[in-house]
């Protein structure tokens, strides 16, 4: 069964950083593209960031780039954001979810797997 | 960036009776070189993530029902339920995967009249 649990999330003030880790297990994790997908309370949907299979050509939304990483180690079977600057803006749940389609240095950009998410407040 | 329009934004539908939730994006997302749609469609229950529904605008995904079918092509696209049942109740999202950064409608909210 794939599983997708995240972790990290947490209030913070503006300017501060965290970092968020997403374990996954039941799936070959090496072999699948990941993104960080974010929903404000209330509120749609927004994809935040995306990794390939192989940790390489990572792409992000305009309104992180610059202040989000995206990283993954696959030994592990962790995906990571970390997350610096951050803004009143930022304050969402944030999900991680698996690609649907397998391939080292692809992207489908479906998303059929997604976690629980994890709460970040940014509030002083 | 490629901006994703859904309507209406909420309905109220009969148990049994047909919904319709309408997708129109910016641009294209018609892939010419195989003519597939790069367009899926999300359901999302209250407190829980997004579940995957449809994809490359017209196929199911894995063990979801068939009264749930996806259609259009280019700029405008349907969901449709056939006959809703209460487990429908959720708001629907799509999003599209023809380029980055890849985007969503903002969603409509499903309920029962």
């Amino acid at each position: 069964e794939v599983q997708l649990v995240e972790s990290g999330g947490a209030l913070v003030q503006p300017g501060g950083s965290l970092r968020l880790s997403c374990a996954a297990s039941g799936f070959t994790f090496d072999s699948y593209a990941m993104t960080w997908v974010r929903q404000a309370p209330g509120k749609g949907l927004e994809w935040v960031s995306a990794i390939s299979a192989s940790g390489g050509t990572p792409y992000y939304a305009d309104s992180v780039k610059g202040r989000f990483t995206i990283s993954r180690d696959n030994s592990k079977n962790t995906l990571y954001l970390q997350m610096n600057s951050l803004r009143a803006e930022d304050t969402a749940l944030y999900y991680c979810a698996k690609d649907l389609y397998y391939g080292s240095g692809s992207y489908l950009a479906v998303w059929d797997y997604w976690g629980q998410g994890t709460l970040v407040t940014v509030s002083s | 960036d490629i901006v994703m329009t859904q309507s209406p934004e909420s309905l109220a539908v009969s148990l049994g009776e047909r919904v319709t939730i309408n997708c129109k994006s910016s641009q294209s997302v018609l892939y010419s070189s195989n003519n597939k749609n790069y367009l899926a469609w999300y359901q999302q229950k209250p407190g829980q993530p997004p579940k995957l529904l449809i994809y490359w605008a017209s196929t199911r995904d894995s063990g979801v029902p068939d009264r749930f079918s996806g259609s259009g092509s280019g700029t405008d696209f349907t969901l449709t339920i056939s006959s809703l049942q209460t487990e429908d109740v959720a708001v629907y999202f799509c999003q599209q995967y023809y380029g980055t950064p890849w985007t969503f409608g903002q969603g409509t909210k499903v309920e029962i009249k």
